[in-house]
């Protein structure tokens, strides 16, 4: 069974540029989970999709905002870019969200340097 | 005061060690628990995930819940180089419709050889 893949693996912007981040979640996973894993801050939450809804988002600004496909993969848009959004993105998936005891399944991440 | 507290390390043991990891939380609402082991530039993998307190074994592998304590722990028995990795506790919330994952800032280990 493949995993959770996320693409591309590194990404390299300038202040005030966008970037996009790309997930395909396991096979027969609905839900999609997007997370910042910044040096020495562990994983803050981002956004959660299921069905192609936005189901909820962490303490971000707008200008970090997503999408889910009718395949359920997912897509993270980060605008306005900031030295500060320099991170480890990680995208997880599970079997259905927030809904009885499903784990989440990680990708390894798009690592986004801001120069 | 954080959901959830774990101690960052780095902790180094000798090969053949029992490790042990913990982290304690502060919402007794908490109901589902998991370890993730996340080695350098690598997204966290799954390692255990338990409900109800009390143990859960998998190998060298034990997940402890003490819930009345608020307090869990992951103990690796007959540690292995290949264990050197950080390692995030999480919990979420049960029911439907309401996302809370949250996740322990990581514990790093090293094995010695």
């Amino acid at each position: 069974e493949a995993g959770v893949t996320q693409s591309p693996t590194h990404l390299i912007k300038t202040r005030g540029q966008q970037a996009t981040l790309r997930c395909s979640p396991i096979s027969g996973h609905t839900s999609v989970y997007w997370y910042q894993q910044a040096l020495g801050l562990g994983l803050q939450f981002l956004l959660w999709y299921d069905e192609g809804e936005e189901r909820n988002r962490g303490n971000f600004p707008p200008r970090f905002s997503g999408r889910q496909f009718p395949n359920y993969s997912s897509e993270l848009n980060v605008n306005a870019l900031e030295l500060e959004d320099s991170a480890l993105y990680l995208c997880a998936s599970s079997l259905v969200g927030g809904i009885g005891n499903q784990p989440q399944h990680f990708g390894d991440g798009t690592r986004l340097s801001i120069l | 005061q954080k959901e959830v507290e774990q101690d960052p390390g780095p902790l180094s043991v000798p090969e053949g060690a029992i490790v042990s990891l913990n982290c304690t939380y502060s919402n007794s609402a908490f109901q589902y628990f998991m370890w993730y082991r996340q080695y350098s530039r690598k997204g966290p993998e799954l390692l255990m995930y338990t409900y109800s307190s009390g143990n859960k074994e998998d190998g060298r592998f034990t997940a402890q819940v003490d819930k009345s304590s608020k307090y869990i722990s992951l103990f690796i028995r007959d540690s292995q180089p290949s264990d050197s990795a950080t390692y995030l506790c999480a919990m979420r919330f049960p029911g439907s419709g309401t996302y809370k994952y949250i996740f322990g800032t990581g514990t790093r280990l090293k094995v010695l050889a």
